[in-house]
């Protein structure tokens, strides 16, 4: 069964880091490009991050290039999301999410994690 | 960038309604596009990729139409599980999500 569990979420001040991480199961994470999508309390869903099976390309969501880090270990299954210089606008569940064919073309997130809570606030 | 505007934004609607929700482009996107389905609290959950192909485990009433830069998705006879919200999603850009509502 393929699970994806996050960790590391919770309350940071304005300008503080958070790192967050997704632990991967039952499948072969290492075949997988992986994501991070944010969710505002009551807004949409928000794409923030995106990188390859391997680690060596890595994309951004304009609002947080320069402040957001994707990293994978795949001999650990696990997806990490270091954040810094972090905004009250931040505030959000974290997701991350396995990109269902892995490939420029376009195919969904079919499995996604429980999510984490990040909270940006004095 | 593209953007992805969904309408309506609200649907109120009654078990064993059919349901249509509509997603637009700003420029063409050939098939590339996703259908998730979210309830309060929960993750998303993927319906329909590539405008059209019903994700494995996913009811047969959930379908998925269209390509360039207009798609729908249809719900053949709403059931009371498929209260929800609705987000068609382009690559990396999401549409702003359509809440189904009970009428």
């Amino acid at each position: 069964e393929v699970q994806l569990v996050e960790s590391g979420g919770g309350l940071v001040q304005p300008g503080g880091s958070l790192r967050l991480s997704c632990a991967a199961s039952g499948f072969t994470f290492s075949s997988y490009w992986m994501h991070w999508v944010r969710q505002a309390p009551g807004k949409g869903l928000v794409w923030v991050s995106r990188i390859n099976s391997d680690g060596s390309s890595t994309s951004y969501a304009d609002s947080v290039k320069g402040r957001f880090t994707i990293s994978r270990d795949n001999a650990k299954n696990t997806l990490y999301l270091q954040m810094n210089s972090l905004r009250a606008e931040d505030t959000a569940v974290y997701y991350c999410a396995r990109d269902r064919d892995s490939s420029w073309y376009f195919a969904g997130f079919d499995y996604w994690g429980q999510g984490t809570l990040v909270t940006v606030s004095s | 960038d593209i953007q992805m505007t969904q309408s309506p934004s609200t649907l109120s609607a009654s078990v064993g309604d059919r349901v249509t929700i509509t997603c637009r482009a700003s420029q063409s996107i050939s098939s590339w596009l996703a259908w998730y389905q979210q309830k309060p609290g929960k993750a998303p959950k993927l319906l329909i990729y590539k405008a059209s192909s019903l994700e494995s485990g996913v009811p047969s009433r959930f379908s998925g139409s269209g390509s360039g830069t207009e798609f729908t998705l249809t719900i053949s006879s709403l059931q009371p599980d498929d209260f929800a919200t609705y987000y068609c999603q382009q690559s990396w850009t999401f549409g702003q999500g359509t809440k189904v509502e009970i009428k």
